[in-house]
């Protein structure tokens, strides 16, 4: 369905523990992006990348890092998970960025204690 | 950086009757917009875009005009119906970049 999964779809975490998301597509597709869902702000970008082992920075990057080893697989780190993360984690991919649209996964409903 | 300011943030019509939801932008060189759907519980699906090139486009019961002096653009939905209420982002790219910035999202509720 729609080439993208997310894993895991629920997850709840302790404060102060590593936490990482997955994001799997199976189109190929260069461009990779991880977004935040918070009532109120919409869609924030954390970071994305343009190609393996290319990643670049978005609006609300502090406190998580990304990893790109190979085409189809887009890794998000929360190092130490704080409160403040607690939020719906979507990834998006685009076959040749912006203006080809995004298909986004299913989300991930993180939550922080 | 980019910017975009959706308006409003939550809006409740009469099924059959139109909707309307607005979004600014600041970045002059933005010429790629595109209105993403999303479903309760659902990931966000594109349901339009517009180009610079174009003041509207249409499909449908959805339409979405552009006015780049303002550096405006709308969502219209006419004749709502039910399956209509979810949220709706508005987004704003250039063609080239490797990113959109998403407006803040709306709430549509169409009530029968």
């Amino acid at each position: 369905d729609a080439g993208i999964t997310q894993s895991p779809r629920h997850k709840v975490t302790e404060t102060g523990t590593p936490v990482t998301l997955r994001c799997h597509q199976t189109e190929n597709h260069r461009y990779m992006y991880w977004y935040r869902q918070d009532p109120g702000h919409g869609l924030r970008l954390i970071h994305y990348s343009y190609g393996v082992k290319d990643t670049d920075k978005g609006e609300v990057s502090d406190g998580y890092s990304v990893s790109r080893s190979k085409t189809e697989d887009f890794l998000l780190t929360l190092e130490s998970a704080t409160s403040s993360q607690t939020s719906v984690y979507f990834c998006a991919i685009s076959e040749g960025g912006v203006s080809y649209g995004y298909t986004f996964g299913s989300g991930t409903r993180l939550t922080v204690v | 950086g980019e910017n975009v300011e959706q308006h409003p943030s939550t809006l409740s019509v009469q099924e059959g009757d139109s909707a309307v939801i607005k979004c600014t932008y600041s970045d002059s060189a933005s010429n790629y917009f595109p209105w993403y759907k999303q479903e309760l519980g659902k990931r966000p699906q594109l349901i339009i875009d517009i180009r610079s090139n174009v003041g509207e486009k249409k499909d449908q019961r959805i339409a979405v005009t552009l006015n780049k002096t303002a550096k405006h653009f709308s969502l219209h939905i006419t004749e709502t119906q039910p399956e209509d209420s979810a949220v709706y982002f508005c987004a704003a790219g250039f063609q080239g970049a490797q990113k959109l910035v998403f407006g803040q999202g709306t709430r549509l509720t169409i009530n029968p």
